[in-house]
């Protein structure tokens, strides 16, 4: 069900910066904001991003989003052990008059 | 501080009826411009929004399950709920519930809960 493309994973060691791609359409990625989540196996999805840019309260600003047409990205600066999770796109696509969803990256932290 | 917990059964059986529920605690479900989602993820798949209600009660759904989906607020317990009916193994996935923002912005979610569609 999974509309929006994502590499499966993404690695670096300490400290880099790791960058997730996100490909979508004309009716999602290219009319509406998107959002980016973090999740960890068992545990409830945690927002790291709303409208292409967006930090909620507490998210440090290692995280940044950024969009391009159809496309959209995540950056993780200063990358840590704890950021070794699953990192997910999603935005509004207004053929589905719903929300849609990346198929997600791993990211290891080597 | 908002937070969402589903609750239902792990296990349903196929042609069966599937019913979730979501508690909500710090705000109130019909409150102005709140707006519900359930979403869900099976195995090996992506994530899929299942369907959404607004704070008046009206209610939305995929396409693709609108013909067997009910969504619904019970005010009283602050609280909203699925049923799913005549489920298949295709049915099977961890379901979340989350409160919405605007376009994609969920914040916060459920922890999720799994249900297996087995005989």
């Amino acid at each position: 069900q999974s509309v929006l493309t994502q590499p499966p994973s993404a690695s670096g060691t300490p400290g880099q910066r790791v960058t997730i791609s996100c490909s979508g359409n004309s009716s999602n990625i290219g009319k509406n904001y998107v959002a980016w989540y973090r999740q960890l196996p068992g545990t409830a999805p945690k927002l790291l991003i709303y409208r292409n840019n967006q930090r909620p309260s507490g998210v440090p600003d290692r995280f940044s989003g950024a969009t391009s047409g159809t496309s959209a990205s995540l950056a993780i600066s200063g990358l840590r052990s704890d950021d070794e999770a699953e990192y997910y796109c999603a935005a509004w696509d207004d053929s589905l008059s719903g929300p849609v969803f990346g198929t997600g990256t791993e990211v290891t932290v080597l | 501080q908002v937070q969402l917990q589903e609750s239902g059964p792990g296990l349903v059986k196929p042609s069966q009826t599937l019913s979730l529920t979501c508690a909500v605690s710090g705000v109130s479900i019909n409150s102005l411009g709140s707006h519900w989602y359930w979403l869900r993820q099976a195995p090996g798949k992506g994530r899929e929004w299942i369907g959404h209600i607004f704070h008046t009660g009206s209610a939305y759904y995929n396409p693709s399950l609108r013909n067997r989906l009910t969504i619904f607020l019970d005010t009283s317990k602050n609280q909203f709920s699925l049923k799913l009916t005549s489920v298949s193994a295709s049915d099977t996935a961890i379901y979340y519930c989350a409160r919405n923002k605007g376009d994609a912005w969920f914040d916060p979610w459920g922890q999720g809960t799994l249900v297996t569609v087995s005989s």
